[in-house]
């Protein structure tokens, strides 16, 4: 199994740019999320997924999309980017945040993003 | 919501001493766990543990439930033990996946 997968590793957006951070998971995980980490910082979670279908805002959603169309891919997009976004942005993913045997998370590597 | 404050922010060790890094959270939690962020950014669960004891190697992870903390030891410490060490919180109500980190504990061991 490959994971958690993420792509790309980096990237340089100009403000107002958009993009999509792809998230990839082959471990047939009900549960996906992004998160955001900035410098010194612990992580603050972007939105989730409880399912295919099924979103839900996190902590910190303003700026961001996600949909879920199938059970291995949970893309973030960035509709008009802004230098706040700067950061470093992973995924996660757990095989059911409903059952207790099953919330343990795997982060995917991270990508690195900077907003000029 | 939750919140989750971890102490000391900085530990600096030298290689082969032991540690104890504590997690307290500020409402019931219906899931707990720590991890272990490397130099290189990657991040590694360590224990999904919302009570109770779990051990793995030479790290250790108690939770106290009733009183809102955990703790995470790590024996004979090694080099490769530097990094971040993230407690995440989900509780008070709401989603179990819905996690609250921690600022994080840098831990530096030196041979």
């Amino acid at each position: 199994n490959a994971g958690v997968t993420q792509t790309p590793k980096f990237q340089v957006l100009k403000t107002g740019q958009s993009m999509t951070l792809q998230c990839a998971q082959d471990m047939n995980h009900e549960y996906m999320s992004w998160y955001r980490q900035d410098p010194g910082m612990g992580l603050r979670l972007i939105h989730y997924s409880v399912g295919a279908g099924i979103t839900d805002q996190g902590e910190v959603p303003n700026g961001y999309n996600v949909s879920r169309s199938t059970t291995e891919d949970f893309p973030l997009r960035l509709l008009s980017a802004a230098p706040s976004q700067t950061s470093v942005y992973f995924c996660a993913s757990s095989y059911s945040a409903g059952l207790a045997g099953g919330r343990e998370q795997f982060f995917g590597p991270g990508t690195r993003l900077t907003v000029l | 919501g939750i919140q989750v404050e971890q102490s000391p922010p900085d530990l600096i060790l030298q290689e082969g001493a032991n540690s104890t890094l504590r997690c307290n959270f500020s409402d019931s939690v219906n899931n707990l766990q720590w991890f272990h962020q490397n130099p290189w950014g990657q991040l590694i669960n360590l224990f999904y543990i919302p009570s109770g004891t779990k051990q793995n190697g030479r790290l250790s992870a108690t939770t106290v439930a009733t009183e809102r903390y955990s703790l995470l030891y790590i024996s004979s410490s090694q080099t490769t033990d530097s990094g971040v060490y993230f407690c995440a919180a989900a509780g008070g109500g709401t989603s179990y996946g819905k996690l609250t980190f921690g600022q994080g504990t840098i831990l530096t061991v030196h041979p």
